[in-house]
């Protein structure tokens, strides 16, 4: 089974801080993304990657930075964290199970920020 | 245009009803489609992909209309399961990533 793992399930932090989200895939993919999702908004793209140290800015990349040194691992850093940034978010990658292809999700991070 | 739009809902539906839910997209460029399923407060799943020719999944249908930039689902003989928030998705071009709609609530009752 491919496994897709968020570090952490609910992180609480306060403005101003410095937050790292960290998600790692077992299966070799190449395509990574972030997206944060909010309430009457739906899933909004923040970052993707589609190899190693590439990166592509997604529709809400403000207040947001990526890093992909490995593969496997695909990170979402908030330089300066804002109450606005206070959200669900998930990590997907993307890859085929039998002959579907499809976004493999991590189960989330629900980041409060005060 | 937003660039996938869903009717939000909610659909209520007694079991055993047949519900349908329909999706545009605004990129003509755009060349795969899929329904997304997310229960509350899970990640969400892939449904079932969307061909150009449509398919089934056991009692789901999807549909999909290049013309008219639409994509559709149906569901037969809706089972209280099926309560879940249904998502369509598209991609911008090819490779790139998946966007999503906001999502279509259904709510199955007895």
């Amino acid at each position: 089974d491919v496994k897709v793992t968020q570090s952490s399930r609910y992180l609480v932090k306060r403005t101003g801080e410095k937050v790292f989200l960290e998600c790692v895939q077992d299966m070799d993919h190449e395509n990574m993304f972030w997206y944060r999702q909010d309430p009457g908004l739906g899933l909004r793209l923040i970052y993707f990657s589609y190899d190693v140290k590439m990166k592509e800015k997604g529709d809400i990349p403000e207040g947001y930075s990526v890093s992909r040194e490995k593969k496997e691992r695909f990170s979402l850093i908030l330089e300066s964290a804002s109450t606005n940034q206070t959200s669900m978010y998930l990590c997907a990658s993307r890859g085929v199970e039998g002959t579907r292809e499809k976004l493999f999700f991590g189960s989330g991070t629900q980041l409060s920020v005060l | 245009r937003k660039e996938v739009e869903q009717d939000p809902g909610p659909f209520n539906v007694p079991e055993g009803a047949t519900v349908a839910f329909n999706c545009t997209y605004s990129n003509s460029a755009s060349q795969s489609f899929f329904w997304y399923r997310q229960d509350c407060r899970k990640e969400p799943k892939l449904l079932m992909s969307v061909y150009s020719s449509g398919n089934e999944d056991g009692r789901f249908t999807a549909q999909l209309n290049r013309a008219s930039q639409y994509i559709s689902l149906l569901i037969r003989d809706s089972k209280l399961s099926d309560s879940a928030t249904y998502l369509c998705v598209v991609n911008r071009r090819a490779g790139t990533a998946l966007i999503f709609g906001k999502g279509t609530t259904l709510s199955v009752s007895s």
